[in-house]
């Protein structure tokens, strides 16, 4: 099974529109971490936030906030007021901080790809 | 800092041909990491090295493919011979300690093997 859900695969907004990507994790683990990287169509990935499980405060950097609630596993990410260079694919990863060999290993959802138009 | 650095960035190949990326991680990184992400799915863990060491190479789908890290310094993944399956990108990404999760990652070699 999928330890990181990403349901959307593609997502096309207008500029200056909200957007809200989703993704569910599922983890036995009590302690963990979640990540959010950015590929643009550069290529890199890019890394956007790490959050570990022990605090679940929502956070607000910019334009950009993530709702993590342990509760229902999901760690959304929205974009408020879309611009077109936001327009990248968006990985979730999850990282099991308690499994020995393991540790330190990314667990990636699909990823969704979204795109904002002018 | 430099970051991590991969290179080819992009390599064309024929099925049944070898084809070897390099990774060359940050400066005093022990912790390495190969990912693969085939078209259209997630990015999936091949292998992890701490130092010049396998930490953990479970994600390696078969013996075609051969990682190593001479020295604890940069990394080699070799595929051969190459099947068509074995298109997509290939990421690495290094790390001081293992459970500090202060990745970079590469830009990635997109591999295509036709």
């Amino acid at each position: 099974a999928q330890k990181v859900t990403q349901a959307q695969t593609e997502i096309s907004v207008v500029e200056k529109e909200d957007v809200t990507l989703d993704c569910v994790y599922e983890t036995r683990d009590t302690t963990y971490y979640l990540f959010w990287y950015k590929q643009p169509p550069s290529g890199e990935l890019v890394f956007l936030i790490r959050r570990n499980s022990f605090d679940e405060q929502n956070e607000i950097s910019g334009r950009y906030s993530w709702n993590f609630q342990k509760s229902t596993s999901s760690f959304n990410f929205t974009i408020t007021a879309s611009q077109v260079v936001d327009s990248a694919v968006y990985f979730c990863a999850l990282s099991e901080a308690s499994r020995g060999s393991t540790l330190g290993r990314l667990y990636f959802g699909r990823g969704t790809q979204l795109t904002v138009w002018p | 800092e430099a970051g991590v650095t991969q290179f080819p960035s992009h390599s064309v190949i024929e099925k049944g041909q070898t084809v070897t990326l390099r990774c060359d991680p940050i400066s005093g990184h022990d912790n390495l990491y190969w990912y693969r992400r085939v078209m259209g799915k997630e990015i999936k863990f091949l292998l992890h090295f701490v130092k010049e060491s396998k930490q953990d190479e479970s994600g390696m789908p078969n013996n075609r493919f051969l990682a190593e890290r001479t020295g604890g310094t940069y990394s080699t993944l070799k595929v051969q011979p190459a099947e068509l399956e074995d298109s997509g990108v290939y990421f690495c990404a290094s790390s001081h300690g293992m459970g500090d999760y202060g990745y970079t990652f590469g830009s990635g070699t997109r591999l295509t093997v036709v």
